[in-house]
């Protein structure tokens, strides 16, 4: 099984520009989630998706980010516009069975 | 909300010795993670457990319910061990599907 799958693994960009950020989670997941890690605030979960519908979308920081998973496949996390304090490492998981969780590599997103 | 307190926030340690990380939580939850973040960044979840202890090579953990508290030890440390080692647990109380929340971590640093 090839586990989670982050793409890109690095981003850089201009504070402004739109940031998308994809997720494939491993397949038979019913459950993915975001997460950011910040060397301020650390690990915290941005959404979860259950069954590709979105549970809950508290930690969301602003109307600036938006998650959607179109199918069992495929997520995306996208940000517009992007500012430097966006600057973290965005992970994505999934879960078989809403316990386990399977962790990406990460994506790495500087904005300058 | 649950909250997670994790101790100690950095271990620096020599090789063979005897360590243990602590993590208490605010309130009930159907299991908590242990999780392992080198440098680097990836994250491997080590352990998941609701109840008593798990034990996986020299990695062993354990969990007190009532006293919503967990240890996780190292049997005969080595500098591979070094990493952040991160408790989590389910966001709300008696959730299992939802998204986690986490403690800061702890940094160890095993010494040859």
């Amino acid at each position: 099984d090839a586990g989670v799958i982050q793409s890109p693994r690095h981003e850089v960009t201009e504070m402004g520009q739109e940031v998308t950020l994809r997720c494939k989670p491993i397949s038979g997941h019913n459950s993915l989630f975001w997460y950011r890690q910040t060397m301020m605030r650390g690990l915290e979960l941005l959404i979860y998706f259950n069954n590709n519908v979105p549970i809950d979308d508290s930690g969301m920081p602003e109307d600036r980010f938006s998650a959607k998973m179109p199918n069992a496949s495929f997520s995306t996390l996208k940000i517009q516009p992007s500012e430097p304090r966006d600057s973290a490492v965005y992970f994505c998981a999934s879960s078989p069975d809403r316990y386990e969780q399977y962790f990406g590599p990460g994506t790495r997103l500087t904005v300058t | 909300k649950n909250e997670v307190e994790q101790s100690p926030q950095n271990l620096t340690a020599q090789e063979g010795e005897f360590i243990t990380i602590n993590c208490s939580y605010s309130v009930g939850i159907s299991a908590l993670h242990w999780l392992q973040q080198h440098p680097g960044g990836g994250i491997v979840s080590l352990f998941m457990l609701s109840s008593g202890k798990k034990k996986h090579g020299r990695l062993i953990a354990t969990i007190n319910i009532q006293e919503k508290h967990s240890s996780l030890h190292i049997t005969a440390s080595h500098p591979r061990d070094s990493a952040v080692y991160i408790c989590a647990v389910p966001l709300y109380s008696g959730g299992g599907a939802d998204g986690l929340t986490f403690g800061k971590g702890t940094h160890l640093i095993i010494q040859p």
